[in-house]
């Protein structure tokens, strides 16, 4: 079936350093792909997202482009600052489909 | 414009004790979402509504789950009666509804927490 798979955390950066946070998938057909980013005490929240091959979703300072031949959206932030400290998830919706599937998700801390 | 609204945000009961979350979702919205999420893993669908009808509960544990969706406006996710596994975020999601693929963006309230002793 399928899935997604990402780095596991906790990621640890000091403010302005680089981020990446590595993702790939496993999915049948021509999937949408996700970023969600989850602060503290909140609900999950749509960073970014990208629907077909060599599309690259942006928000915020942060990046991802959708890699068919690599099947991989990895999450990147030039400098990334304090407030960017949450849970990051990386997901697909096959097309055609309503179904979301999530990975594990990544925790970041960033430090003043 | 409001987001999607749960209750309670915090729960926790003994276990064979009956529970139930609410959710309203954002206003407008057709399709809501009820998912799981328990620690260190990410959200998993319990049950999707397509204004009152459940047109996706494959991944529901009926012997101790129901939801319903009267009116096609709020939710609520009973468990009855609960279990020690049953320890987790409860997430409810909405969304316009009607498209597939990517072009529905979901909406996520900020999920009840469930503990059960």
């Amino acid at each position: 079936g399928d899935s997604v798979t990402q780095m596991e955390g906790p990621v640890t950066l000091s403010e302005e350093a680089c981020l990446t946070i590595n993702c790939t998938y496993t999915a049948t057909g021509y999937p949408s792909l996700f970023w969600y980013v989850q602060y503290p005490g909140e609900g999950l929240q749509l960073l970014l997202k990208a629907t077909k091959a060599d599309d690259k979703g942006s928000n915020k300072g942060f990046e991802a482009t959708y890699r068919k031949e690599t099947t991989s959206f990895h999450l990147e932030k030039g400098s990334v600052q304090v407030s960017d400290s949450a849970v990051y998830f990386c997901a697909l919706r096959n097309t055609g489909g309503f179904k979301t599937i999530f990975g594990a998700g990544t925790r970041l801390f960033v430090k003043a | 414009e409001a987001g999607v609204v749960q209750s309670p945000r915090y729960k926790i009961i003994e276990k064979k004790q009956p529970v139930a979350f609410w959710c309203n979702p954002i206003s407008g919205h057709n399709t809501l979402y009820w998912y799981l999420q328990n620690l260190g893993q990410g959200p998993e669908l319990l049950i999707r509504y397509e204004n009152e009808e459940a047109v996706d509960d494959s991944q529901l544990p009926k012997d101790r789950f129901s939801a319903e969706r009267l009116k096609g406006v709020d939710s609520t996710l009973k468990i009855q009666p609960a279990e020690l596994g049953d320890s987790a975020v409860y997430l409810c999601a909405s969304s316009k509804g009607g498209l597939a693929g990517g072009s529905d963006t979901q909406y996520f309230g900020p999920g009840t927490r469930l503990t059960v002793l």
